[in-house]
């Protein structure tokens, strides 16, 4: 696609559920990032991946979080048994490499009841 | 850490107006300097980007300069349009810290006819 693409665009949940976030990078693009924006804290970097090294995890808030990049390509983002402070809208961003532009997916609405 | 400060909104504006909003930063190093914006519905977009300092970005009539001796980058406009309602986040890229971005709060702007 034209862009970075993102599923689902909404989810609700209930707490205690794992949820799964999906990122489609740009074509080509090694790079690829997940942020968290929400009312409380702002947008916030949870993982970056590079090509084939390790992912920096730097920001991700608790071992319930985890990512995955498979083939170089699409990402996974999940959650582990969900709590209401998860609630946020979950970004992804891919570039061309490591230090240029970041281009950024609609983001996904994760609702936690 | 590194952090971003920006002024909070919203800011309310006429058309025409001139637009300013804050932004400061602290950094261990030497950052690349952004400002990212989200318009109603989309997703967020780089606006414009200076890389060391003294540098000016500029991109639809919005400026900013990349202020070294007083850890600034204000972005300015001269004359706004109601078009340019929207959220504004200043960030900071750290490259000793690897390529994840850092933002500020963000800054909501309502242009009115």
């Amino acid at each position: 696609g034209a862009g970075v693409s993102q599923s689902p665009s909404n989810k609700v949940t209930e707490k205690g559920k794992d949820v799964e976030l999906r990122c489609d990078p740009i074509s080509g693009h090694t790079a690829l990032y997940w942020y968290r924006q929400s009312l409380g804290q702002g947008l916030e970097f949870l993982i970056y991946f590079q090509g084939n090294s390790a992912p920096d995890k730097s920001g991700l808030p608790s071992d319930r979080f985890s990512a995955e990049r498979t083939g170089g390509s699409v990402s996974t983002l999940t959650i582990q048994r969900t709590q209401q402070e998860d609630s946020a809208v979950y970004l992804c961003a891919s570039s061309s490499r490591g230090f240029n532009e970041q281009f950024f997916g609609p983001g996904t609405r994760l609702t936690v009841l | 850490g590194d952090s971003v400060t920006q002024m909070e909104g919203p800011v309310t504006l006429s058309e025409e107006a001139f637009l300013t909003i804050n932004c400061t930063y602290t950094a261990t190093g030497y950052p690349s300097l952004f400002w990212y914006v989200q318009y109603p519905g989309e997703g967020l977009q780089l606006l414009l980007k200076a890389t060391k300092a003294d540098d000016k970005g500029s991109n639809k009539g919005f400026e900013a300069t990349y202020r070294k001796e007083t850890t600034s980058f204000h972005l300015e406009k001269g004359s706004v349009q109601v078009s340019d309602s929207a959220v504004y986040f200043c960030a900071l890229r750290e490259g000793a810290a690897g390529n994840k971005l850092t933002f500020g709060g963000g800054t909501r702007v309502l242009v009115k006819p």
